[in-house]
C-alpha cells in the first residue's frame, strides 16, 4: 500500500537555526514527489517537484533532495515568515494519484 | 490573473441539508480534483475529473457528488448522506498532461455542520 510519512510532526526553530524536514515514502512506482507550503486557513502553495533519486531543487532558503526512500526539505537560516505547514506528496505511477503525508508544522521564532 | 477560486470561504450546514461548494479555474487545465483535509491527517481525494463530462471516485467519495459540465468548473455537492462533513475542502487543478502532473490548489472552503 502506498504510504507517506512526514517527521517531525512539529518543529520549533530560532531565527537563523537551520534544520531539515523528512518525508519517507513507500510507493509501487514513483512518478514524482511534491513539496507544498500551507499557511493556516489557506490552500497549499506549490514549492517543488522531484522526479528521480539524486535530484535537488532550491528556492530561496529552501532546498529539496530526493533518495529512493525519502526526501528532505532543508531550511537554511529560516526567518519567521517561513513558519507554515509543509506537505509532502508522492504521485503513484500506476494510478496517477497523489498520496499526501500529514505535514510538518514549522514555527520560527524571532 | 490566472488561478483557482473557491466559494464560499466559510459554509455552515444544518443536519440533513445538501450544500454545493464552487470551484472555478482560468488556467485552462484539463484535470480538476477535490480533496478533504482534517486536522492531523493528510489530504484525501474525494473525486477527480480528467476531462469535461467525465469524473472518477477518489478514496472517500461516499456522501459526495460532482459534475463537470464545463472545463473551468468542478462543483462539489456534500449530501446529507455524508456522516461527518465538517472539514476543510480543497479544489485543485493540473494541466492533465501524461507523466508528472503538478496540482495547484485553490484557497479552500471550510464547511461546518451545525
Amino acid at each position: 500500500e502506498d504510504q507517506v510519512t512526514q517527521s517531525p510532526e512539529a518543529l520549533r526553530l530560532q531565527e537563523g537555526e537551520s534544520s531539515s524536514l523528512n518525508c519517507s515514502y513507500t510507493v509501487s512506482g514513483l512518478r514524482g514527489l511534491f513539496w507544498y507550503r500551507q499557511d493556516p486557513g489557506k490552500g497549499p502553495e506549490f514549492l517543488f517537484t522531484l522526479y528521480s533519486a539524486g535530484e535537488e531543487k532550491e528556492k530561496e532558503r529552501l532546498k529539496a533532495t530526493l533518495t529512493k526512500k525519502e526526501s528532505f526539505l532543508h531550511i537554511t537560516a529560516p526567518k519567521p515568515e517561513d513558519s507554515a505547514t509543509y506537505l509532502c506528496a508522492v504521485q503513484d505511477s500506476n494510478t496517477g494519484k497523489l498520496i499526501f503525508g500529514q505535514g510538518t508544522t514549522l514555527q520560527v521564532k524571532p | 490573473d490566472g488561478g483557482i477560486t473557491q466559494s464560499p470561504k466559510y459554509l455552515f450546514r444544518k443536519e440533513g441539508q445538501n450544500v454545493t461548494l464552487s470551484c472555478e479555474q482560468n488556467l485552462n487545465h484539463d484535470a480538476m480534483y477535490w480533496y478533504r483535509q482534517d486536522p492531523g491527517q493528510g489530504l484525501r481525494l474525494i473525486y477527480y475529473s480528467q476531462i469535461v463530462n467525465d469524473f472518477q471516485k477518489g478514496d472517500i467519495a461516499e456522501g459526495y457528488s460532482v459534475s463537470r459540465e464545463k472545463k473551468e468548473s468542478f462543483p462539489l455537492t456534500v449530501t446529507s448522506a455524508q456522516k461527518n462533513p465538517t472539514a476543510f475542502y480543497l479544489c485543485a487543478s493540473s494541466p492533465g498532461q501524461k507523466g508528472t502532473d503538478t496540482q495547484y490548489f485553490g484557497p479552500g472552503t471550510r464547511l461546518t455542520v451545525l
